[in-house]
């Protein structure tokens, strides 16, 4: 069965300061695979999603994600944190090719201090 | 454009009581809807979902259960609610197919005491 791992559970960084999120997924083929955030007290953003093609992804306010097929992993990354980052971050893995479920990690949370 | 709702936002219930969260989408015609549960420090669990009315499929054996009675509203229950019943409840729904983005609720937050 799929599963997904973020091994972070709390990154601190500094406004300004490079920003990666790691994750690291178990499935047997390609999968489908997302970045969420979340707000406190919020629901879920869609941050970016990679289905196929070009492995390295954008999304919205600034992230990406590069899919490493040999590393199993999709981490996301920003180039300079901004305060309003601050936030929890999830990845989700969608098994292919008949199922609707995602299958989300157990999130990290990011502190961005100024 | 498509709005998704819960309410309420927030529930404070004794131990023993009834539970009903709501949750309805707006903007979009048989979508898949999906209830999870957050728990503190430990991501998001699945814990029913639906592709369509009275369709619902079961991920978690517990004492909750979902209703879908309408294409567009997607119902979780309890009879009665235990203290590990607490936690963030999430709606999210999809057009459909695995391929297809998650859009997620506002959630409601469920103290059990």
């Amino acid at each position: 069965a799929q599963s997904v791992t973020q091994p972070d559970i709390h990154i601190t960084v500094s406004e300004g300061a490079s920003l990666e999120l790691r994750c690291n997924y178990s499935y047997g083929a390609t999968p489908y695979l997302f970045w969420y955030v979340q707000s406190p007290g919020q629901g879920l953003q869609l941050l970016l999603k990679y289905f196929s093609g070009d492995t390295l992804v954008q999304g919205i306010k600034g992230f990406e994600a590069e899919f490493k097929r040999s590393q199993s992993s999709f981490n996301l990354r920003k180039p300079s944190v901004h305060w309003s980052d601050a936030a929890e971050y999830f990845c989700a893995v969608g098994a292919r090719p008949n199922t609707d479920k995602l299958i989300f990690g157990t999130g990290t949370r990011l502190q961005v201090f100024p | 454009s498509q709005t998704i709702h819960q309410w309420p936002a927030t529930l404070v219930q004794p131990v023993g009581s009834p539970l009903s969260l709501e949750c309805t989408v707006e903007g979009t015609s048989n979508p898949n809807l999906y209830w999870y549960r957050q728990a503190a420090g430990r991501g998001l669990q699945l814990l029913f979902y639906s592709v369509g009315i009275g369709q619902i499929s079961s991920e978690v054996p517990q004492n909750l259960s979902a209703s879908r009675p309408q294409d567009r509203q997607f119902i979780l229950s309890s009879k009665k609610l235990l203290l590990s019943d607490s936690g963030f409840y999430l709606c999210a729904w999809s057009v459909g197919g695995p391929q297809e983005t998650q859009y997620f609720g506002p959630g409601t937050r469920l103290l059990v005491l």
